[in-house]
């Protein structure tokens, strides 16, 4: 099976940078996305990594090391609708995606 | 843009009721899903289908069924309703390969009575 670890709850000021972080164990690891989920919505996808090292997108940025089995979401220049939870998700072999439980993140003024 | 479609959005209804949960992409993925969340917490899969005439169960246990007869509608049938099925009920397909995200509907909350 796959074990995913990711912080309950996480709160930040607006304009700040926060760093969300992922562990997870898994064999026939596939790859690792991040999600963007706001309350009573569906989540939409932020970002995929499989190779190690930093992918970038706007403010947005998404770090992986495949042999720590460590992963982190960073959000730069915090706004007030970043106020949402986080999910990690591992795709590993043939099997579907599995999420972690999600980090609520609260942006404060 | 994704283009996945849930109804109801919303449906509230009595106990013992069938219930169908419509599921339709026009992407043309071959993987689709059904997720059950409640509010504040995590996602459970509950089904899943590769392709037509497959299905599997996830990794929560649900009393409900579901059927994969056209590449682009995935229903989800509750023979019996009950207030434990009351809960947020979210679709997603995804393209065959690995690298490739799930795209999400809108959501089905359902309230049973």
């Amino acid at each position: 099976g796959q074990n995913i670890d990711q912080p309950t709850e996480m709160t930040a000021t607006e304009g700040a940078i926060v760093q969300i972080n992922c562990t997870y164990q898994t064999s026939g690891f596939n790859g690792l996305f991040w999600y963007q989920q706001h309350a009573g919505e569906a989540p939409t996808f932020l970002s995929y990594n499989v190779l190690d090292g930093l992918e970038e997108k706007g403010r947005f940025s998404s770090f992986l090391s495949r042999s720590k089995g460590y992963s982190y979401l960073l959000l730069k220049e915090l706004q007030m609708k970043d106020s949402a939870s986080y999910l990690c998700a591992v795709i590993a072999g043939n099997t579907p995606l599995v999420f972690g439980k999600g980090t609520r993140l609260s942006v404060i003024a | 843009e994704a283009d996945i479609y849930q109804t109801p959005r919303y449906l509230v209804i009595g106990t013992g009721k069938k219930i169908t949960l419509e599921c339709s992409q026009t992407m043309g993925h071959d993987k689709m899903y059904w997720y059950q969340q409640d509010p504040g917490m995590e996602l459970h899969l509950i089904h899943y289908s590769y392709g037509v005439n497959s299905t599997e169960k996830g990794d929560l246990s649900s009393e409900s069924t579901v059927s994969r007869i056209r590449t682009e509608h995935f229903p989800l049938t509750l023979e019996s309703a009950r207030p434990s099925h009351t809960s947020q009920y979210l679709c997603a397909s995804s393209h065959h390969s690995y690298n490739q995200p799930q795209h999400f509907g809108d959501g089905t909350r359902l309230s049973i009575l």
